[in-house]
């Protein structure tokens, strides 16, 4: 079975700076989807960032850029210039026909 | 345009009762999931639908059944609560398995609390 390991519970980073969350899966198939998701205390679960399997460029979005390391099965996210309103939970998810997620990073924001 | 919506949004149940989580999607979306979010994991999914009349088992199906009669409509059904049960629920859905899209739309989600 597909499993999504984020090995870092808590994060923290100041305004402005950039961090790193941290995300490993395990899967045999080849073909495969892996998003980013921050859950905010609102509970609602947002997209961040998409990545193909297929697509060796990495994906970006605005602030939010993703390493992907397909071979070492790594997909750890970037937020650059980071805000006060990106602290949140933040899930890696991993989808084939179904979808596991990891158990999530919550990241702090410093002023 | 509403997306993903749930009802309710808050519910207390006592052991061994039952009740219908109700979720209702109105993008015309074929797949639809759902999923239960306990402290400290993340979400693990329930059961899923490809289609009107059509579920699949997730990773956590136990406890739960659920019915797509109609495409817009996904209910998840507990027969006998138990405490374990205790979790935050939520609903999602998604255009059909092509290449263009594989985001998941998620619903606010249900908070559920079993006595």
């Amino acid at each position: 079975a597909q499993t999504v390991t984020q090995s870092q519970p808590e994060m923290s980073v100041q305004e402005a700076e950039t961090v790193t969350l941290s995300c490993t899966y395990d899967t045999s198939e080849s073909d495969y989807y892996l998003f980013w998701y921050k859950q905010p205390p609102s509970r609602q679960m947002i997209l961040v960032i998409r990545q193909e399997a297929y697509k060796q460029q990495n994906a970006t979005e605005n602030r939010f850029s993703v390493n992907f390391q397909k071979a070492a099965k790594s997909f750890s996210l970037k937020i650059s210039d980071s805000q006060l309103g990106d602290a949140a939970m933040y899930f890696c998810a991993y989808r084939n026909n179904d979808m596991r997620f990891g158990a999530g990073t919550r990241l702090t924001v410093k002023p | 345009n509403a997306g993903v919506t749930q009802t309710p949004k808050f519910r207390v149940l006592k052991t061994g009762q039952s009740m219908t989580l109700l979720c209702a999607q109105d993008m015309n979306h074929e797949y639809m999931y759902w999923y239960r979010q306990d402290p400290g994991m993340g979400l693990r999914l329930i059961h899923y639908s490809v289609g009107e009349g059509t579920t699949a088992k997730g990773e956590v199906p136990d406890g739960y059944n659920v019915s797509r009669l109609k495409k817009q409509n996904f209910l998840l059904g507990l027969e006998s609560a138990a405490p374990s049960q205790t979790s935050v629920y939520f609903c999602a859905s998604s255009q059909l398995k092509t290449i263009l899209s594989y985001e998941q739309y998620f619903g606010p989600g249900t908070r559920l609390t079993v006595t």
